[in-house]
């Protein structure tokens, strides 16, 4: 089955401290994945994909083959990265996506 | 890029009546598709608004409980039918525009069914 799974459903760290958001997934070939994000009272919007091998506003996600993980990184936690932020799955050339549950990041002062 | 906008933003309903949200975007794009957001869950597709032809429904949804409509390449129509307290959620419009993952999303309607 096609299912990407967001372990954790709140994340609360201290500004500084570094932040993984945990993502696996279930796709039989080779999915495209990326990570959205949603800062409060604002839409969804792509915060940085796989194929791209970007850092967007420090974050990081290394697709790991292997494990089926696509966890999302950034060294130090900002104030303003307190947001949801979920995982997604599209198959090549599909554009549907298939999201996870979502993490809530709170980044403490 | 590409700006979305829908109507209504928010609606509070009653069981077994209808609502047509709708979906403009400022630009014209091919596709278009309609996500469903329960409470507490994930986005989960409904449907790929076709232009010209019938939408493409995922498993799970059907055309009768969700007729959508799209008369051109920039707007969209999504109702829910006979509603029932269960189809409270967030409903959202998404476009791909410009490169194969650009992919935007509307700022979501919020529907309560009393």
């Amino acid at each position: 089955a096609q299912r990407v799974t967001q372990p954790e459903k709140l994340l609360s760290v201290f500004k500084g401290a570094p932040v993984e958001l945990k993502c696996n997934y279930s796709y039989s070939g080779s999915p495209e994945l990326f990570w959205y994000v949603q800062y409060s009272r604002q839409r969804l919007q792509l915060l940085l994909r796989h194929i791209s091998r970007e850092s967007i506003k420090g974050f990081t996600a290394d697709l790991n083959k292997g494990e089926t993980s696509f966890h999302l990184k950034k060294p130090f936690a900002q104030e303003e990265d307190s947001a949801m932020y979920y995982c997604a799955l599209s198959g090549p050339g599909t554009y549907k996506y298939i999201f996870g549950t979502g993490t809530r990041l709170k980044v403490l002062a | 890029s590409a700006v979305i906008s829908q109507k209504p933003s928010r609606d509070i309903c009653q069981r077994g009546t209808s609502l047509t949200i709708q979906c403009q975007v400022d630009s014209q794009v091919t596709m278009m598709f309609w996500y469903r957001q329960q409470p507490g869950q994930s986005l989960t597709l409904i449907a790929t608004a076709n232009q010209g032809s019938e939408a493409t429904y995922e498993s799970g949804f059907v055309i009768d409980k969700f007729p959508i409509s799209r008369p051109n390449l920039t707007f969209s129509t999504l109702t829910v039918s006979n509603m029932s307290p269960e189809d409270s959620s967030i409903y959202l419009c998404s476009v791909r525009a410009g490169g194969p993952h650009e992919q935007y999303f509307g700022p979501g309607t919020r529907l309560t069914v009393t």
